[in-house]
């Protein structure tokens, strides 16, 4: 079965740091998804990507964050300033059209680690 | 605001034993309902989602909206269901957008 890739699978970072946690999606898949668990909590949404754009974010996605999909394959995560509070496990998910109900494929994750 | 309650964070049932994951809603509109599971080292992955009305590797969930609940059960549990289980809620028409429990570990012992 084809798989969500995600690259590198611990990242560790300074604190106001800028990092990018990179996704490879499933090759026909159109919508796109950044979920994050800090330790002992629950799985959050941050954001979901579509023809392009953000289709929704989060509360916690704000001016810090930012999605790219730079060249039709990859979609990835910018943290433009790292917060000690943005350690946690982030996972990027994707599905095939269909808008609803469609079934999410995950990514096995990326550990950040702010130092 | 939709939320969604796993109260248990660990359940541990013998081989053989009845299991049943408990999971509550809380949301105005029509909920779409799944469970995702993680087994351990592996990434997470979709069980089953109300609207199939499915049973996967002997795993049924259905939805009480009564209740607003959509318990997970099964009725042998095996040592390979040991993983952890999350249940999540999407909103109609809203369907990557998912707002996960804080999880329940399974751990079926032999």
């Amino acid at each position: 079965e084809p798989e969500v890739t995600q690259t590198p699978s611990h990242q560790v970072t300074q604190m106001g740091q800028e990092v990018i946690l990179r996704c490879v999606p499933i090759s026909n898949h159109l919508y796109f998804y950044w979920y994050r668990q800090i330790l002992g909590q629950k799985v959050e949404f941050l954001v979901s990507f579509y023809n392009n754009e953000i289709s929704e974010k989060s509360e916690i996605f704000d001016d810090q964050f930012s999605v790219e999909r730079p060249d039709g394959s990859n979609f990835t995560l910018k943290i433009r300033s790292t917060k000690l509070e943005d350690s946690a496990m982030y996972f990027c998910a994707s599905s095939v059209p269909g808008g609803n109900n469609e079934k999410l494929f995950f990514g096995s994750g990326t550990q950040l680690s702010v130092l | 605001a939709q939320r969604v309650t796993q109260p248990e964070k660990l359940l541990s049932v013998f081989k053989g034993a009845p299991v049943e994951l408990k999971c509550n809603y809380s949301y105005s509109g029509s909920p779409e309902l799944f469970w995702y599971v993680q087994y351990s080292r592996q990434r997470l992955q979709l069980l089953l989602r109300h609207i199939s009305r499915e049973s996967i590797k002997g795993f049924t969930a259905d939805l009480n909206k009564g209740e607003t609940s959509f318990h997970l059960k099964k009725p042998f549990a095996q040592e390979e269901d040991s993983a952890m289980y999350y249940c999540a809620l999407s909103r109609h028409n809203q369907g990557g957008k998912l707002i996960f429990g804080q999880g329940t570990e399974l751990s079926v012992k032999p």
